[in-house]
């Protein structure tokens, strides 16, 4: 079965260094999501890009971060200068239409030290 | 503000016995609500996706129910089994033009003894 995948799995990086993660969507999907979930919390939207460009951003998202579709299949997010409160599991997500079933990957895990 | 809580936060259940998680929404306006399994440290996994119209779908042994009136939605889990010991988030989706905004509930965390 088709499936969202993401690397890193986990990273460890100090603080005000960039970070990318990066995310393989699932090969015939339109929508591509970011999300994190810092441990303990529940699940929360960063951002979600369509047609080669951000659909919706959370007040998250702030300059700090940014998304790129750089070619046919990757899909990523940068943080500039990263800061210890953004250590949180990572997902990114796709989905096929707008309405649709969206896939999660596994996740990156970041700390930020 | 669009908001989803669930309860109970966590029950623990024995295995074989049956246990059901609430949701309610105030999302606006709906598009959809999905149920996830989320096991610790993994990613979510879709269990379920009702639109306005739907009362109920079954995933096996889940079976959640939607009553868009009251803006409330349930899962159910039948004959639970140790592997079913995870999180269990709902999710409800607002319109939107492009793509979904999904507004994540806080999760019941499901613990199965044997």
């Amino acid at each position: 079965e088709p499936e969202v995948t993401q690397t890193p799995s986990h990273q460890v990086t100090q603080m005000g260094q960039e970070v990318i993660l990066r995310c393989v969507p699932i090969s015939n999907h339109l929508y591509f999501y970011w999300y994190r979930q810092i441990l303990g919390q529940k699940v929360e939207f960063l951002v979600s890009f369509y047609n080669n460009e951000i659909s919706e951003k959370s007040e998250i998202f702030d300059d700090q971060f940014s998304v790129e579709r750089p070619d046919g299949s990757n899909f990523t997010l940068k943080i500039r200068s990263t800061k210890l409160e953004d250590s949180a599991m990572y997902f990114c997500a796709s989905g096929q239409y707008s309405g649709n079933t969206i896939y999660f990957g596994e996740g990156s895990w970041l700390t930020v030290v | 503000k669009n908001q989803v809580e669930q309860s109970p936060q966590s029950l623990i259940i024995l295995e074989g016995k049956n246990c059901t998680l609430q949701c309610n929404y105030t999302v606006s306006p709906f598009s959809n609500l999905r149920w996830y399994k989320q096991d610790t440290g993994r990613g979510p996994v879709s269990l379920t996706i009702m639109t306005f119209s739907e009362n109920t779908k079954s995933n096996g042994r889940y079976t959640a129910t939607l009553d868009a009136d009251t803006k409330q939605s349930s899962l159910h889990i039948t004959a639970s089994q140790l592997s079913d010991s995870a999180s269990y988030i709902c999710v409800v989706s607002a319109i939107k033009a492009a793509g979904n905004k999904l507004t994540f509930g806080g999760g019941t965390r499901v613990l199965v003894k044997p």
